[in-house]
């Protein structure tokens, strides 16, 4: 069975400064996708990222990247001069053959 | 502009009821899903349904099931309502995943639901 795992529960950062928010997954499926979804504190689901297991070259999306490494199964969200507004829960999630799992989420905190 | 709407917002309702979420998604999506959120747990699967008729088993189907009769609206069935399914009821559709492909999942707004 796939399986994400964030492993780190709160995050805080500086303002302008970078942070990386861990992700790691388990799957047997050779092709997938892993994509990250911000929710800020109205709830509403946002997509940031996305990256296809068979890119050769990790994606990035304005201030966000996304760190991939296949052989060690991780697929870190970077994100360069936070701002205050970055401040929320980041969910990492992997999408298989049919369905998308999501791990436990990270709470970022970003301090003025 | 892409939609997936709920039915509410906010649910209250007591033990042993039947309980309907209802997700209704304008896209012409193939794939359909329902999580639950909860603080700590992140999002867990409970069901998800790849074409009309279909449905699939996720993570914590126990306690729930899933009807898709039409290819935009897809409902979370709770059939006899306990405390313990007290949480966001998130819904959420995307295109049908080929191979490595980009797409994305849309979110209805979500659910509170509250069992007394």
């Amino acid at each position: 069975a796939q399986k994400i795992t964030q492993t780190q529960p709160g995050m805080f950062v500086q303002e302008k400064e970078a942070v990386t928010l861990d992700c790691t997954y388990d799957t047997s499926d050779p092709s997938y996708g892993l994509f990250w979804y911000k929710q800020p504190s109205s709830g509403e689901m946002i997509f940031l990222i996305y990256q296809g297991s068979y890119d050769q070259q990790n994606a990035t999306e304005g201030r966000y990247s996304l760190n991939f490494q296949k052989a060690r199964k991780s697929a870190n969200l970077v994100i360069s001069a936070s701002q205050l507004g970055d401040s929320a829960m980041y969910f990492c999630a992997m999408r298989g053959t049919l369905d998308m799992r999501f791990g436990a989420g990270t709470r970022l905190t970003v301090k003025p | 502009d892409v939609k997936v709407t709920q039915s509410s917002r906010y649910l209250v309702k007591r033990t042993g009821e039947k309980v309907f979420l209802e997700c209704v998604q304008d896209m012409d999506h193939e794939n359909m899903f329902w999580y639950r959120q909860d603080p700590g747990l992140g999002l867990r699967l409970i069901y998800f349904s790849y074409d009309v008729k279909m449905k699939e088993k996720g993570d914590i189907p126990e306690g729930y099931s899933v009807s898709r009769e039409k290819k935009e609206r897809f409902s979370l069935i709770l059939e006899s309502a306990s405390t313990n399914q007290t949480s966001m009821y998130l819904c959420a559709s995307s295109l049908e995943f080929l191979g490595s492909s980009y797409n994305e999942q849309f979110f209805g707004p979500g659910t509170r639901l509250t069992v007394l």
